[in-house]
């Protein structure tokens, strides 16, 4: 167990939809990272937070795509009018920024009918 | 910009056999290094780690030994069980600045028959 926590598990929607995905990591973790996941690939940079202060986001990231992490503690990933190629698993990763680790949680799988 | 690439997949090796997992990296300044494993069913876990050029970082009989002249980090395993079975991600962070990004290559996939 990381600590890290993500709701929902696993979401379906229509297109068209907005999806919201929540992660809550420990204290600890002054660093929030998101990635995408799919099937056969490595995770692929989303976002990542330092504290409350969003430090990138990936320029693959269209607009649709929007993170915060208010007073640096839980943090949400809302996808705004899906489409079916935003299917993916989302993962959230906390970490610390003097060890470079990460602790991933165990992901939210989005299913875009 | 930083990027890492592995080894494709699948690698199928007998128990006991000498596992090698290649990963070259493309990166500005001083990357840390690491791999990332993730066994079946389960989350993205740190498996072991080198900041700094010639650094040997170990883990689970696992080594991998950061070469700055190659910009080479290889995974390696002298004798690996079925439990090692599982997905296995080469990652860099850093460069200039401590406060980069963790960036991922897109994993090579072991099996390891009994």
């Amino acid at each position: 167990d990381t600590g890290v926590s993500q709701n929902p598990r696993h979401k379906i929607t229509k297109r068209g939809q907005n999806v919201t995905f929540r992660c809550d990591p420990i204290s600890e973790h002054n660093r929030l990272y998101w990635y995408r996941q799919t099937l056969g690939q490595g995770p692929e940079f989303l976002t990542y937070f330092q504290n409350e202060a969003q430090l990138e986001k990936s320029r693959l990231l269209s607009d649709r795509f929007s993170a915060e992490r208010p007073k640096g503690s839980f943090s949400t990933l809302e996808i705004q009018r899906t489409e079916q190629g935003d299917s993916a698993m989302y993962l959230c990763a906390g970490g610390r920024l003097d060890t470079g680790e990460l602790f991933f949680g165990e992901g939210s799988r989005l299913t875009v009918l | 910009g930083n990027s890492v690439t592995q080894m494709e997949g699948p690698v199928t090796l007998s128990e006991e056999a000498f596992l090698t997992i290649n990963c070259t990296y493309t990166a500005t300044g001083y990357p840390s290094l690491f791999w990332y494993v993730q066994y079946p069913g389960e989350g993205l876990q740190l498996l072991l780690k080198a900041t700094k050029a010639d650094d040997k970082g170990s883990n689970k009989g696992f080594e991998a030994t950061y070469r700055k002249e190659t910009t080479s980090f290889h995974l390696e395993k002298g004798s690996v069980q079925v439990s090692d079975s599982a997905v296995y991600f080469c990652a860099l962070s850093g460069g200039y600045s401590s406060a980069s990004k963790i960036i991922f290559g897109s994993g090579t996939r072991l099996s390891i028959r009994p």
